[in-house]
């Protein structure tokens, strides 16, 4: 099986821009997640979509925001970039599942590296 | 405080040494994770464990839910077990994939 691909690796904005990065996940899988990664704050939780839905969210603003298509792939968009942007954003993918309280097995991408200047 | 805080955060050890790192957590949980991250970024997933002790090759992971505590073990260390070490939580009262992160332990094996 594939692994989880993330595309653009390496981005270079300028502050006050947008940008979008895309995650395909392993095949069969239904859950996505993206995460921040920085040198002050470490992994954070962005969110995680399943089945075209936004199941959870974490403590960011709202220029942070993602979608899933229908095949499972989604975007992540960061509008009004700004410096303290600069990060490694990670997506993850997982069977997801409709199961109460259960966390899944994650598979991460190798990463897209923003950099905002 | 953290919610999940790992020590150490820097290790440095001979090859072929036993190594151990520790994670604790202060909330209800559905499920641990311990992931290895490489420099460049890449992070796999090693183990999830939400009882008792996993165990692939080298790596032993265990858990003790009543003392909010995990620890993975590293067995006859090598310099290529050099990495960062992640230890992430499930939180008990969500459904998905939402994960809390620790800081990390840097490993450093020396040949």
């Amino acid at each position: 099986k594939a692994g989880v691909t993330q595309t653009p690796r390496y981005l270079i904005k300028t502050r006050g821009q947008q940008v979008t990065l895309s995650c395909s996940p392993i095949s069969g899988h239904r859950s996505v997640s993206w995460y921040q990664q920085t040198p002050g704050q470490g992994l954070q939780f962005l969110f995680e979509y399943f089945s075209e839905t936004q199941r959870n969210k974490g403590n960011f603003p709202g220029r942070f925001s993602g979608r899933q298509f229908s095949n499972s792939r989604s975007e992540m968009n960061v509008s009004t970039l700004e410096l303290g942007d600069s990060a490694l954003y990670l997506c993850a993918s997982s069977f997801g599942g409709l199961g109460t309280f259960q966390t899944y097995e994650q598979y991460f991408g190798p990463g897209t590296r923003l950099t905002v200047t | 405080k953290n919610e999940v805080e790992q020590s150490p955060q820097n290790l440095t050890a001979q090859e072929g040494e036993f190594i151990t790192i520790n994670c604790s957590y202060s909330v209800g949980i559905s499920a641990l994770h311990w992931l290895q991250q490489h420099p460049g970024g890449g992070i796999v997933s090693l183990f999830m464990l939400s009882s008792g002790k996993k165990k692939h090759g080298r790596l032993i992971a265990t858990i003790n839910i009543q003392e909010k505590h995990s620890s993975l073990h590293i067995t006859a260390s090598h310099p290529r077990d050099s990495a960062v070490y992640i230890c992430a939580v499930g939180p008990e009262e969500t459904s998905g994939s939402r994960l809390t992160f620790g800081e990390g332990t840097q490993l450093t094996v020396n040949p």
